[in-house]
């Protein structure tokens, strides 16, 4: 089983639409969560973190279950763009060398 | 505003060539990584350091070596680049504990 998994995609949506993503991660006493925004032949960028009482930021709504082990993006209202790769990456317990785990990335394109 | 800068943004070498892939970080950050990112492959970690002199060998380390003399720095070296190893590369840095990375804008390197 993959440390962390998510749907590839591509997610078509268009634009207005409200659009959600699931990435789930098998180590359990991992510590942080994060979602990074990668544009084509760019590098990724940090979008926002994941907090255990979920994190809100404009149209953007991030939420971490750990019960079930995964962390979820929301979009909201969704623009040309948002068009990009969404990638989860998921940071291990503390007392390790911290090498956070990236997930393949979901792909989103958001249409006219 | 803070930065990570790589040598080249396009590279081209021949096969058997010795390669250097050089990065810098303004931050003052211990940790900094190596990645190559391949379609459909994601993210894949070559190399990890978290302090001067101080490495880890990632996933996928065969065929590549890494120096970090001074803390802003770290280099990827292919010892005799091959075909397989055309890809885009990407470093990174981050404070320790699982802190956000920031990534430089990449290498695209190809090897004919």
């Amino acid at each position: 089983r993959k440390e962390v998994e998510q749907d590839p995609g591509p997610f078509n949506v268009p634009e207005g639409a409200t659009v959600a993503f699931n990435c789930t991660y098998s180590n359990s006493a991992s510590q942080s969560f994060f979602w990074y925004r990668q544009d084509c032949r760019k590098e990724p960028k940090l979008l926002m973190s994941v907090y255990s009482s979920g994190n809100e930021d404009g149209r953007f709504t991030a939420q971490l279950n750990r019960a079930s082990q995964y962390i979820s993006l929301l979009i909201r209202d969704s623009k040309l763009s948002d068009s990009a790769t969404y990638l989860c990456v998921v940071n291990p317990a503390s007392g390790g060398s911290y090498i956070p785990t990236f997930g393949r990335g979901t792909s989103l394109i958001v249409h006219p | 505003d803070v930065k990570v800068t790589q040598s080249s943004r396009y590279l081209v070498k021949r096969t058997g060539e010795k390669v250097f892939l050089e990065c810098v970080q303004d931050m003052d950050h211990e940790n900094m990584f190596w990645y190559r990112q391949d379609p459909g492959l994601g993210l894949r970690l070559i190399y990890f350091s978290y302090d001067v002199k101080m490495k880890e060998k990632g996933d996928i380390p065969e065929g590549y070596s890494v120096s970090r003399e001074k803390k802003e720095r770290f280099s990827l070296i292919l010892e005799s680049a091959s075909t397989n190893q055309t890809s885009m590369y990407l470093c990174a840095s981050s404070s320790p504990g699982g802190a956000e990375q920031f990534f430089g804008p990449g290498t695209r390197l190809t090897v004919l």
